[in-house]
């Protein structure tokens, strides 16, 4: 299994700024993600963090608004950029933990971020 | 279209009752797997079962099943002996093996356990 740590766990953000949320795992995953979820919502994919390279987002999320990064198998940055109040959100990082016969998808504690 | 309908968003059931939570899905690709969270009003998100597409057998985690009717594509999450801490949101989620790989989640189910 794996156990993610996620950070700042919450925060409050003034409009057009820019805040970074990292997520580490304490093992070798072989897929991240980032997943938003507004208030009294479903959680959305915004993007699958590729190690190395540039990560693959979903249709309505772009590069220039939500830069992720991952630097090797157990650590993703999201950059939520130039923030409004839309930007209000929770967000995750999850890991994808493959065994022979099971899969599961492990979740951090997630960010909850308030833009002014 | 949706890829995973649940379409109870609010269910009750007394303490010590079982309760069925209802996830139908849509995919043409053969190989996925099916799972279920629970989401407390703490936020987190916590792993309750995982069925793959090929198990023969409905999966079980303690007080967690999954009826899995593979032909009406339908998953739905059975909790047996509820306790009042199992209220919470529930999450049914899809993985395909084909594409991304990342999880699609239903819209969610509200579960209230009355004493």
């Amino acid at each position: 299994s794996a156990v993610i740590s996620q950070k700042p766990s919450r925060d409050i953000c003034q409009r057009g700024t820019s805040l970074t949320i990292q997520c580490q795992v304490d093992s070798q995953v072989t897929m991240m993600f980032w997943y938003r979820q507004q208030p009294g919502q479903s959680l959305t994919l915004i993007a699958t963090a590729n190690q190395g390279s540039e990560a693959t987002y979903e249709s309505g999320f772009v590069i220039d608004k939500f830069p992720i990064s991952r630097p090797n198998l157990t650590f993703s940055t999201l950059t939520v950029s130039n923030m409004s109040p839309e930007d209000s959100s929770i967000y995750l990082c999850s890991a994808l933990w493959t065994a022979a016969t099971n899969e599961k998808l492990f979740f951090g504690s997630g960010t909850q971020l308030s833009v002014l | 279209a949706q890829k995973i309908t649940q379409t109870q968003p609010g269910m009750f059931v007394q303490e010590k009752e079982a309760v069925t939570l209802d996830c139908t899905y849509d995919t043409s690709d053969p190989s996925y797997g099916l799972f279920w969270y629970k989401q407390p009003s703490s936020g987190e998100m916590i792993f309750l079962i995982y069925q793959g597409s090929y198990d023969q057998q409905n999966a079980t985690e303690g007080r967690y099943s999954l009826n899995f009717q593979k032909a009406r594509k339908s998953a739905n999450l059975v909790i047996s002996a509820s306790q009042l801490g199992d209220s919470a949101m529930y999450f049914c989620a899809m993985r395909e093996d084909t594409g991304r790989r990342a999880l699609t989640f239903g819209s969610g189910t509200r579960l209230q356990v009355q004493p």
